[in-house]
């Protein structure tokens, strides 16, 4: 099946500072999708973004189908950004279901 | 739009025994996920519906467990003679889906905890 890397796998970081989180994929894909998951387990989407760029306030992202890989960017970080973020994806055709990667553990200390 | 609800949040039962899980869907969103995320894993898909029709089942899932989405709307995910490695998060999501290659994104539910002792 295809295959989801992610980068870094944990992450620290001083409140303000900025980061990009990086996602590698082994297939071409029609859906990929950003989650952040909170301290209590909730998961919240991101980002639905199979290709270009999108931006909601300090996050934005970036999907460059063609080289199979997807970058989260994280502007003025703060402690409430603290949490799991994860990349899944899906294959062309196959009925949307998606494969996550292992998520990136990133802490935001005051 | 009240998002995606899971009921309950937490069970816990003895090995052996049978739970069921519950989980209502956005009322608009026509397709339902199934998926079951252990302690520093992503989540990993079990099942997955479009309406009321079960269009796939992962290997994941053994004969102990069943799903259903009767009409179309809420679904169940039923675990029989559970056993200790049942022990996870099992989240429910879904998604708008007007054609076959088409995808939207998914809105998660909170999932139920479970634990078998």
């Amino acid at each position: 099946g295809i295959q989801v890397e992610q980068s870094p796998p944990d992450l620290i970081l001083q409140e303000g500072a900025n980061s990009t989180l990086r996602c590698n994929f082994s297939d071409s894909v029609n859906n990929l999708q950003w989650f952040h998951q909170n301290p209590w387990g909730q998961l919240i989407n991101l980002f639905y973004i199979p290709s270009g760029t999108k931006q909601n306030g300090r996050l934005s992202a970036t999907t460059v189908a063609t080289e199979r890989y997807s970058l989260l960017y994280i502007s003025s970080s703060q402690t409430t950004d603290s949490g799991v973020y994860f990349c899944a994806v899906g294959l062309t055709g196959a009925n949307s279901k998606l494969t996550f990667g292992k998520g990136i553990t990133l802490s935001v200390r005051p | 739009d009240t998002g995606v609800s899971q009921d309950p949040r937490h069970k816990i039962t003895k090995r052996g025994q049978n739970v069921t899980f519950r989980c209502d869907p956005i009322s608009e969103h026509n397709r339902l996920y199934w998926y079951r995320q252990t302690l520093g894993q992503g989540p990993e898909f079990l099942t997955y519906f479009q309406n009321e029709a079960q269009l796939e089942k992962s290997r994941l899932l053994s004969d102990r467990f069943s799903a259903e989405r009767p009409k179309g709307s809420f679904s169940t995910l039923e675990i029989q003679r559970t056993e200790q490695g049942d022990s996870a998060m099992y989240l429910c999501a879904s998604s708008l889906g007007l054609g076959q290659r088409d995808a939207y994104g998914y809105t998660f539910g909170s999932g139920t905890r479970l634990t078998v002792v």
